[in-house]
């Protein structure tokens, strides 16, 4: 079974440029997060959808990041313009249930964005 | 509010010695907890998690975590570490969402 997919794995760009990232969850999965991982630092949740819907997005910053999980399947979240505090690993996660304790989160591999 | 506390940030440790991995929390609801892994450049990995029942839990790859209420701690055990066991490990624990510690750091030496 494919784990989460996410691209691109690198990302280097200069500061006030957009920047997206793409991830498909485990198929069958109903939830899908997205993670800010600061060098140092455990992730820290960025927005969790419930098939199509978000359910919290309570830490995102909308100002600058926006997501989208069209379809309730794979999801896209985006920064525009990035900012140099911005640089941090994205990760994505997927589980079968709807985020309780008892749902098992799978992380993918996460995308390293380096804004210069 | 709740919290927990990787009190290492980096922990060395001789290859096929014992090791553990010390997190501490402050709750005063319903407690629980997990520890993950993350690898180099992988995404975390769910070691094993505490819910209730037995304060003892045991996880994947050799390790274990007990629960102990009057300490307020989750220490992660294993009895003899392998060079493959070098990760960063997080202690973490769910309050409407899972929030993860800061993190140690688990070199093996050889």
């Amino acid at each position: 079974e494919a784990g989460v997919v996410q691209s691109p794995r690198y990302k280097i760009i200069e500061k006030k440029q957009p920047v997206a990232f793409w991830c498909n969850p485990i198929s069958g999965h109903n939830t899908l997060y997205w993670y800010l991982q600061n060098l140092g630092q455990g992730p820290e949740l960025l927005i969790r959808y419930e098939n199509e819907e978000a359910v919290d997005d309570s830490q995102l910053p909308k100002d600058r990041f926006s997501a989208e999980r069209l379809k309730g399947v794979d999801s896209t979240l985006k920064i525009q313009p990035a900012e140099l505090g911005d640089s941090a690993v994205y990760l994505c996660a997927s589980s079968p249930g709807t985020g309780g304790p008892t749902d098992t989160q799978y992380f993918g591999p996460g995308t390293r964005l380096t804004v210069l | 509010a709740q919290s927990v506390t990787q009190l290492d940030s980096q922990v060395p440790v001789f290859e096929e010695a014992p090791v553990e991995l010390r997190c501490n929390y402050s709750s005063s609801v319903s407690v629980y907890l997990f520890w993950y892994v993350q690898y180099p450049n992988q995404g975390l990995q769910l070691l094993l998690k505490y819910l209730s029942g037995s304060t003892l839990v045991k996880g994947i790859n050799g390790f274990e975590a007990e629960f102990n209420k009057s300490q307020t701690s989750f220490h992660l055990r294993k009895p003899s570490v392998h060079i493959s066991d070098t990760a960063e490990y997080f202690c973490a624990y769910f309050d409407d969402k899972i929030i993860f510690g800061k993190g140690t750091r688990l070199h093996i030496l050889p």
